[in-house]
């Protein structure tokens, strides 16, 4: 079976530029998670998806960020504008219908670098 | 929200037992304790949950006093592929949400021959 993917694994791009990750859950899974690390920092929480529908999205930092996953399938996030401090590890987790949070299952990460 | 603190980094040799405790004072009544581990360019994988006293399974073992003011994650017998950065996280799973789970920093776990 298949693990969460996430595409790209790397991403430079320079400040005020748009970048889209995507994240591909394990099939099945309807609980979708998306966190990221900045640089020192700790790996913290921006948001959680059932199926399509957001269910808590009160870890995403500002409205330039903006997540969508169409279908309950897989998820993208589009940062626009990037800032500097949006650099980091980007990761992306899936858990079962009947799971939480304890049942994630993570993807490697997009490490995304804003010059 | 709990937060949780680790040391920073740990050394050990191969085939001993490594303790890595994990401070988390103001852990609450539904929150659980979790452990996970990271190698570089992976995501965190799940290791092992307790709520309270003491929890096996085939990777570790997780000791939690009466007071669940703390938890030690113990490792039998390390080898150099236990080389990993380690990861307290507390908070209910029950009817929680993500949003309530502390990452701590970490421990960098090394493993020498």
């Amino acid at each position: 079976e298949a693990g969460v993917t996430q595409f790209p694994s790397h991403s430079v791009i320079e400040k005020g530029q748009t970048v889209t990750l995507r994240c591909d859950p394990i099939s099945g899974h309807d609980n979708l998670y998306w966190y990221r690390r900045v640089m020192g920092k700790e790996i913290k929480f921006l948001l959680h998806f059932v199926k399509e529908s957001k269910q808590d999205e009160s870890g995403m930092p500002n409205n330039r960020f903006l997540a969508e996953r169409t279908g309950g399938t897989y998820s993208t996030l589009k940062v626009q504008p990037a800032e500097l401090e949006d650099s980091g590890v980007y990761f992306c987790a899936s858990s079962p219908r009947t799971g939480g949070w304890n049942e994630q299952f993570f993807g490697p990460g997009t490490r995304l670098t804003v010059l | 929200l709990a937060k949780t603190t680790q040391p920073i980094s740990m050394d050990s040799y191969e085939g001993q037992e490594v303790n890595i405790t994990c401070s988390h004072n103001n852990i609450a009544t539904n929150d659980y304790i979790t452990w996970y581990q990271q190698f570089p360019s992976q995501g965190p994988r799940f290791i092992i949950q307790g709520y309270k006293t003491k929890v096996t399974n085939e990777v570790a073992s997780l000791f939690i006093p009466a007071d669940r003011k703390s938890s030690t994650l113990s490792l039998p017998r390390v080898s150099l592929s236990d080389t990993a950065v380690y990861y307290c996280l507390v908070g209910p799973i029950s009817s929680g949400s993500a949003r309530q789970l502390t990452f701590g920093s970490g421990t960098q776990l090394t493993v020498l021959p």
